[in-house]
């Protein structure tokens, strides 16, 4: 079956834009997640999405970082002002539940100039 | 606290040989710990998991051990092969939280 999908899977922005990455998690996986990839790392935790709710949103950097899952399938993250650090890969995943295995999509590589 | 310490951060082995990466972590209340694969340009690939309710599991060629009392878990790749290079990372998820809280990566080679 179908995978987690991400779009765009690159995207080059200037400094002090506002991007939005779109998320498309598995079908009928009501768990869905939001990672952050810097080069040479481990995924850090951003936000969980429970249905349309985000119930836990301990990893979001600033206040420039806001996602939505407003029907409770398609997320999208939105970065407002981007700054060079924000440069990195982000991945989604989604799980059948919320403890459930995760599954990854293929990420959005952003780089912020 | 939530660090999970990864080792080795690279690891080079012959075609055919074993191959295995150690976790260890700290909080107690972690019950959940899958490996994941990535290879250039993709996302994490879930190989394998174990709960902490048992100590050891086997998926034909890969093998994860827990040691609850000494807080570690290890990735055991027998029979190596080419396709199996690629960089593994470790997790771990708390008792009652969503979040995993990944280890900083294992870059694994294996030689022809």
């Amino acid at each position: 079956g179908a995978g987690v999908s991400q779009t765009p899977s690159n995207k080059v922005t200037e400094k002090g834009k506002y991007v939005e990455l779109r998320c498309d998690p598995i079908s009928g996986h009501t768990a869905l997640y939001w990672y952050r990839q810097s080069l040479g790392q481990g995924p850090e935790f951003l936000i969980y999405f429970q249905g349309t709710g985000a119930a836990d949103d301990s990893g979001l950097p600033n206040d420039r970082f806001f996602a939505v899952r407003p029907e409770g399938s398609v997320s999208t993250l939105k970065i407002q002002r981007t700054e060079r650090g924000d440069s990195a890969v982000y991945l989604c995943a989604s799980s059948l539940s919320n403890t459930g295995e995760q599954y990854f999509g293929p990420g959005t590589r952003l780089t912020v100039t | 606290g939530e660090n999970v310490e990864q080792h080795p951060s690279t690891l080079s082995v012959q075609e055919g040989d074993s191959a295995v990466i150690k976790c260890t972590y700290s909080d107690s209340a972690s019950n959940y710990f899958p490996w994941y694969k990535q290879e250039l340009g993709k996302g994490p690939q879930l190989i394998i998991d174990i709960r902490s309710n048992v100590g050891e599991k086997k998926d034909q060629r890969i093998a994860v051990t827990l040691n609850k009392t000494a807080k570690h878990f290890s990735l055991h790749i027998t029979e190596t092969q080419p396709e199996d290079s690629a960089v593994y990372f470790c997790a771990q998820q708390k008792q009652g939280a969503q979040k995993l809280v990944f280890g900083q990566g294992t870059r694994l080679t294996i030689n022809p």
